[in-house]
């Protein structure tokens, strides 16, 4: 079966770096994104990685490494905003996207 | 402002009523889909649609249908509603199906009981 594995929840300080990590095994494999999710909002696109390495915009790293069905988002400098939930997902040999359960993201002062 | 349009934002709704939610695109974007996302659980989806006048049937279809006459709406139908279909349902819109970057509407928060 198709899987994305990733944190229920992890928590940060103010200023901070943080780093998401999510796990994949999907049928095939077109790419992995990243989404941000407030509570109680739309998720809205944050990055797209399809070949190995490190994909950087901002204060917000993506990384992908294919082989070993692995990716992370890296946040750096935390803000107060950042806290919110992260979604992984993989688009598999059908163009289909396969999304992870989120990790909530809690950032303190 | 270009966007993505979802309504109702809330809903409650009685066990075995009829629902359609609506789902509005300016972006002239040829793919659009319909999700459901509960607490714990990924989003799963339940109709997609590549392009006006076809849809096909998500991860979790049953007791949902969806129509695409044209370009900008994606109208979701809940022919008789039960319980298990409360959740949060997001629609979202691409430019085209093989596009991971997808634009979603604001969420519809349906209640059956």
């Amino acid at each position: 079966g198709q899987n994305i594995d990733q944190p229920t929840e992890m928590t940060a300080t103010e200023g901070a770096i943080v780093q998401i990590n999510c796990t994949y095994q999907t049928s095939g494999f077109n790419g992995l994104f990243w989404y941000q999710q407030h509570a109680g909002e739309a998720p809205t696109f944050l990055s797209y990685n399809v070949l190995d390495g490190l994909e950087e915009k901002g204060r917000f790293s993506s990384f992908l490494s294919r082989s070993k069905g692995y990716s992370y988002l890296l946040l750096k400098e935390l803000q107060m905003k950042d806290s919110a939930s992260y979604l992984c997902a993989v688009m598999d040999s059908n163009y289909q996207l396969i999304w992870g359960a989120g990790t909530k993201l809690i950032i303190k002062p | 402002i270009a966007g993505i349009t979802q309504a109702p934002t809330s809903q409650i709704l009685a066990a075995g009523r009829r629902m359609t939610l609506r789902c509005t695109q300016d972006m002239r974007h040829n793919a659009m889909y319909w999700y459901r996302q509960d607490l714990g659980l990924g989003l799963r989806l339940i109709h997609y649609s590549n392009t006006a006048g076809t849809t096909g049937k998500g991860e979790v279809p049953d007791g949902y249908s969806v129509s695409r006459a044209n370009t900008d709406d994606f109208p979701l139908t809940l022919a008789s509603a039960v319980p298990s279909q409360t959740s949060v349902y997001f629609c979202a819109s691409s430019d085209s199906q093989d596009t991971g970057e997808l634009f979603f509407g604001e969420g519809s928060r349906l209640t059956v009981l």
